[in-house]
């Protein structure tokens, strides 16, 4: 069964707007964490977030933001104030406790417009 | 933050050769690898993890006789590609964690390999 889902294969997004990301997640581990990586067309994956199954605040950095859903088992992916360098793919990845291994969902490409 | 390496970058080679790949942890010591392929516009699928000193373990359908993986110290793993074929064309990521409480993997920039 899939682990992750994203269910958007690309967006386009206006320079300065904010975009949100889809990613549902199926796990029945209690403890586990989500991860948000962004890869340019150079390839290199590049961690952006983190969220922690027992955190009580949504994770942010700097522009990016996690809505984290615990019981729609969501955590969606906010990009404030979209710059052109925003353009890439980007991956919703799962840890469980018990399997230190990351599995990624299938990704969405974001275009941010000028 | 910590920084991880891969060599070659690109590489092309003929069908029916071998070609190594090398992920390397530049400032930690890296307990686990992990050896990843990308196909184009697709997700990251994960072939093998490897713990220093010890056997990789294959994901399912991922052939061992294929993908021959080493850990030789904590701050390198190779991943040879034996007898390669123009389907084992890919782009191949590695990645490190430096312990089990760690959340984060780092990734390398990956290889991306074309047989001819």
């Amino acid at each position: 069964a899939q682990k992750i889902t994203q269910t958007q294969p690309g967006m386009f997004v206006q320079e300065k707007e904010a975009v949100t990301l889809d990613c549902t997640y199926d796990t029945s581990d209690p403890s586990y964490g989500l991860f948000w990586y962004k890869q340019p067309s150079s390839g290199e994956m590049i961690f952006l977030i983190y969220q922690g199954s027992y955190d009580q605040q949504n994770a942010t950095e700097g522009r990016y933001s996690l809505n984290f859903q615990k019981a729609r088992k969501s955590a969606n992916l906010v990009i404030s104030a979209s710059q052109l360098g925003d353009s890439a793919m980007y991956f919703c990845a799962m840890r469980e406790r018990n399997d230190y291994k990351l599995s990624f969902g299938a990704g969405t490409t974001v275009t941010v417009r000028a | 933050g910590a920084v991880v390496s891969q060599h070659p970058s690109w590489v092309i080679c003929k069908s029916g050769t071998s070609v190594k790949i090398e992920c390397r942890s530049l400032d930690f010591q890296a307990t686990t690898m992990f050896w990843y392929r990308q196909f184009p516009k697709q997700s990251l699928m994960l072939m093998a993890t490897s713990n220093e000193g010890s056997k990789a373990t294959y994901e399912q359908g991922v052939e061992k006789d294929k993908f021959l993986i080493n850990h030789a110290s904590l701050t390198l793993s190779t991943l040879t590609v034996t007898s390669a074929h123009p389907e084992d064309s890919s782009f191949y990521i590695c990645s490190a964690r430096v312990s089990r409480d760690q959340n984060e993997q780092f990734f390398g920039p990956g290889t991306r390999l074309t047989v001819l």
